[in-house]
C-alpha cells in the first residue's frame, strides 16, 4: 500500500485554467504538507496543515488554495494557472506537529502549463 | 531561517565511502538536521536525522560538530543504486518554523 499517494501523476493544462491535485496518506499522521520542486530541483515548502488546520503558509500566490477535508487528505487547488506554475508538486506527511518527525513524501505531480 | 549550503554535485566510484557536507551557519537551537535521498520521478526519502554528535543507522552516518554549523552525511561503500540527489534539511521543533531544504547534492556513482 502506498503511504502517501497523489493524483494525478501528470497534469498538462493551458494558462488560465483551474486545476486540483489530490493527496491522501494512510500513515495516521497529523501533519501534511505541500512542497514545490522547480526545474533546478529546489524544494520549497508551500503549506503545512496539522489536524486540518493551516499552520504554515509560505509566500505563495493566493491562486493556490489548500483544502484539508480530514487529516488524511490535503488537496491543492490552483486558479488561473500561469506558465511559472510548471513544476513538480509533492505532498508529504509527518507524525505530529514537531518538525523533527521525518517527512514521508508522495511521488509527485508534474504540472505543465502551456 | 537557516541558510543551507551543500555541494551541487559529487562523483564517486563503487565501493568508496562518500561524505557530503552541509553548511548551516545560522542553525537555531531547536533545529534538527535531516537528510533525504531522491531518485528520479520519486519523492524524497528519509535517510537519517540528528541533533548533535554522531548518529548511525543501517544506511548512513551523520556527523555533527559541537557548534552544529555544519553536518556531514557519510555513505559507506556506495553502489550504483546510491546515485541520487541528497538533500540536507534543517528544521525546528516548533510547528511554526518552516522547514528549509538545501539545494541538493547530485551524487553519481561510477562502476
Amino acid at each position: 500500500d502506498t503511504a502517501v499517494s497523489q493524483t494525478p501523476k501528470y497534469l498538462v493544462t493551458q494558462m488560465g485554467n483551474d486545476k486540483s491535485i489530490k493527496c491522501e496518506q494512510n500513515l495516521g499522521h497529523d501533519t501534511m504538507y505541500w512542497y514545490k520542486q522547480d526545474s533546478k530541483k529546489f524544494l520549497k515548502i508551500m503549506f503545512s496543515y496539522n489536524n486540518k488546520e493551516l499552520i504554515i503558509n509560505e509566500t505563495v500566490p493566493n491562486r493556490f488554495s489548500p483544502k484539508s477535508p480530514d487529516k488524511a487528505h490535503l488537496n491543492l487547488h490552483i486558479n488561473s494557472l500561469e506558465l511559472g506554475d510548471s513544476a513538480v508538486y509533492f505532498c508529504a506527511s509527518s507524525r505530529g506537529e514537531s518538525y523533527n518527525s521525518p517527512l514521508h513524501f508522495g511521488n509527485g505531480t508534474r504540472l505543465t502549463v502551456t | 531561517l537557516a541558510k543551507i549550503t551543500q555541494p551541487i554535485s559529487m562523483d564517486s566510484y563503487e565501493g568508496q565511502e562518500v561524505n557530503i557536507t552541509c553548511s548551516h551557519n545560522n542553525i537555531a537551537t531547536n533545529d534538527y538536521i535531516t537528510w533525504y535521498q531522491q531518485f528520479p520521478s520519486q519523492g524524497p526519502r528519509f535517510i537519517i536525522q540528528g541533533y548533535k554528535t554522531k548518529v548511525t543507522n543501517e544506511v548512513a552516518s551523520l556527523f555533527i560538530p559541537a557548534d552544529r554549523k555544519s553536518s556531514t552525511l557519510s555513505l559507506p561503500r556506495v553502489s550504483l543504486s546510491d546515485t541520487a540527489v541528497y538533500y540536507c534539511l534543517v528544521g525546528g521543533r516548533s510547528g511554526n518554523t518552516p522547514l528549509v531544504f538545501g539545494k541538493g547534492t547530485r551524487l553519481s556513482v561510477i562502476a
